[in-house]
């Protein structure tokens, strides 16, 4: 089975500070690496997605760096907000129908006011 | 609005007792999916559909099925087979053509079997 690890498993920012989460991913196929935010009892909601053809993706304070060499892809959130606070979880697959994603097991993000 | 719903959001049951989960999307999409998710823990693919009357198991199929005899309509029966069906349950849908591939989450129900 192919296996997306994620760390770490929880993170505590201060507000403004930047909140970092790192994924692996083993499957060289994968192609197309999105992230989910999802707040408690609601369901996960895209946030954004990265495909290996470029190294950085950025869209307003979420940015998500993609190193294909070592198989691994980072979001980061510039000047973080309570309102950030969160279960993120990174997940890689194949940019085409009929296969499918598999997920990391998510970060808890909490930003402190 | 396109979207995803599910229902109901909070579901009860009596253990030994067959229940169905409802997910309908108006997305258009061909491919849609059910997840497990345990509290604190990462999503589990249960059993996923690309395409009208073809579904395949996922990781954690035992105890539970499905159908697939309309393109919006996805529901999931969690049978009485299932050891723990305690958990949320998400369904999700994506583009069969075209792309983007990534996965649209419903809101979620939420089942507790005592």
């Amino acid at each position: 089975q192919q296996q997306v690890k994620q760390s770490p498993q929880s993170l505590i920012v201060q507000k403004g500070g930047i909140s970092i989460i790192n994924c692996a991913y083993e499957n060289t196929a994968f192609d197309y690496f999105p992230w989910y935010q999802q707040f408690p009892g609601k369901g996960p909601a895209l946030l954004i997605a990265i495909r290996p053809d470029v190294s950085e993706k950025k869209e307003g304070r979420f940015t998500i760096s993609f190193n294909k060499s070592a198989k691994q892809f980072s979001l980061h959130i510039m000047d973080s907000q309570p309102g950030d606070s969160a279960t993120y979880f990174c997940a890689a697959g194949p940019d085409n129908y009929g296969q499918n994603f598999v997920f990391g097991p998510g970060t808890r993000l909490s930003v402190l006011p | 609005d396109g979207g995803i719903t599910q229902s109901p959001k909070y579901l009860f049951r009596k253990e030994g007792q067959n229940v169905t989960l409802s997910c309908e999307q108006n997305l258009n999409h061909d491919a849609m999916y059910w997840y497990r998710q345990d509290p604190g823990q990462g999503l589990r693919l249960i059993y996923y559909s690309q395409i009208v009357n073809d579904f395949q198991k996922g990781d954690i199929a035992e105890g539970y099925s499905v159908s697939r005899e309309k393109k919006e309509s996805f529901p999931l029966t969690v049978t009485s087979a299932q050891k723990n069906p305690t958990a949320f349950y998400l369904c999700a849908s994506s583009m069969r053509r075209g792309g983007p591939y990534e996965q649209y989450f419903g809101p979620g129900t939420r089942l507790t079997v005592t």
